[in-house]
Formats: structure tokens, sequence, C-alpha cells
């Protein structure tokens, strides 16, 4: 099993639409949980991070962690077509400071 | 500020060749990353630094990648008679701390590999 899992998509969703997405991860001593979204030909580019249990909101973004479950989830509200990318998750383990990546979901939104 | 930068932008290799791709982190951030991304993945870790010292090489694929950072600040990865499954996008990234703070990425080196 991977250290992080994402489904890769592509998801389709309206615009306006709520996108949803999970990763899993493997590595029960995680504690940083980050998400980035990529644009084609661009480098990763933060977007939120999460460290305890619960729902964290930051504009149109709601992060998700579940450490019982060890999954991650982030919600894009009110979703636009400049939110078209791949999002990956990645994930710090216990003892360390690399992150470890899911392998990107792409998220396709149709106006 | 200033962000994270990498030069050159786009390299193209000769197999065999040795290249050497540079990163420029956030002034003052203690902690820098060189993470590989092949096309259609996710990145994946390569090296660690925190100031100087080299902490955690794990990840480099093997002894034809080398990495170095002599002053703490500006960092430099090697890769020695590339090969064809070397072409990658290299990602460096930098962070203000030495424990697990966020991360910020440059724009990364498209190495093609011919």
């Amino acid at each position: 099993q991977k250290e992080a899992e994402q489904n890769s998509g592509p998801l389709s969703v309206p615009e306006g639409a709520i996108a949803s997405l999970n990763c899993t991860y493997s590595d029960r001593g995680s504690q940083s949980f980050f998400w980035y979204r990529q644009y084609s030909g661009k480098s990763p580019e933060l977007i939120m991070f999460i460290y305890s249990n619960g729902d964290k909101e930051d504009g149109r973004f709601t992060a998700q962690l579940n450490k019982a479950s060890q999954y991650v989830s982030l919600l894009i509200r009110d979703s636009q077509p400049s939110d078209s990318a791949t999002y990956l998750c990645a994930v710090i383990a216990a003892a360390g400071n690399k992150l470890t990546f899911g392998g990107g979901t792409r998220v396709l939104v149709k106006p | 500020g200033a962000g994270v930068s990498q030069s050159p932008r786009y390299k193209v290799a000769k197999r065999g060749q040795d290249v050497a791709l540079r990163c420029d982190p956030i002034s003052g951030h203690v902690s820098l990353f060189w993470y590989q991304q092949a096309l259609g993945q996710g990145p994946e870790f390569l090296t660690y630094f925190q100031n100087e010292a080299q902490l955690d090489k794990s990840g480099l694929p093997s002894d034809r990648f080398f990495a170095e950072r002599p002053e703490g600040s500006v960092s430099t990865l090697k890769i020695q008679r590339t090969q064809q499954e070397d072409s990658a996008v290299y990602l460096c990234a930098s962070s203000s701390g030495t424990f697990q703070e966020t991360q910020y990425f440059g724009p990364g080196t498209r190495l093609l590999v011919l």
C-alpha cells in the first residue's frame, strides 16, 4: 500500500457545485497533512494544512481530517473553472520532515 | 518577498552527460528539500537539508545523484552520467523551520535526457 493514496480522477463537477476529494494514508503516526494544487506545467501551490482531527475552513476550501480512519479530505465549494487542476495530498510521517504525496486527483470544473 | 527560484527552468541533456540544477530557497529558510516528479505522478522525495547538513538522502535513486548546500542557502542537485529514466521535473522546496512546517515550492527544472 502506498503511503498516501488518491483517486486519480478526473473528477468532473459543474460550475458552482461542491468538489469532494479524498486521500487515505497508511502511517497511523502521521501528524501533518497538506493539500496542494498543481496546474498543468506548474509547481505545487499550498492550499491548506491541517494537523488536528475535524474541519478547517479557508474561504471556499474545507479540509477534513479523521485520524482514526486515516483519511483527509478536501471540499471545494462553489467550484469555478479556475479550480480545474490536479490536487495533491501530502503527509508528513511522525518522525521526519519529508512530504509523501499521493498521486493526485485531476479536477475538471465545467462551465 | 521572493519565493523559491530554480535554474535552469529547462534542461536537455544527452545520455551520459552530467547536469547541475540550482535552487535558491526563500531567504532565511532553514530547511531545503528536493523532489522528483515524473509525468502524471505526485512528487517523490529525494533529499533534505537543514542548513548545510544533509540529514536525509534516502530518496536519491542511485549514487549518480548528489546534492549539496555548502553555505546553508543555495543548493545544487547534480546528476552524473544521465540516463533516460532521469527525465522528470525536479522540484525544490524550502520551509522556515525544522519540524514539519509548510514547504513552499519553486517552479521546478524540467530535465529531458535524450
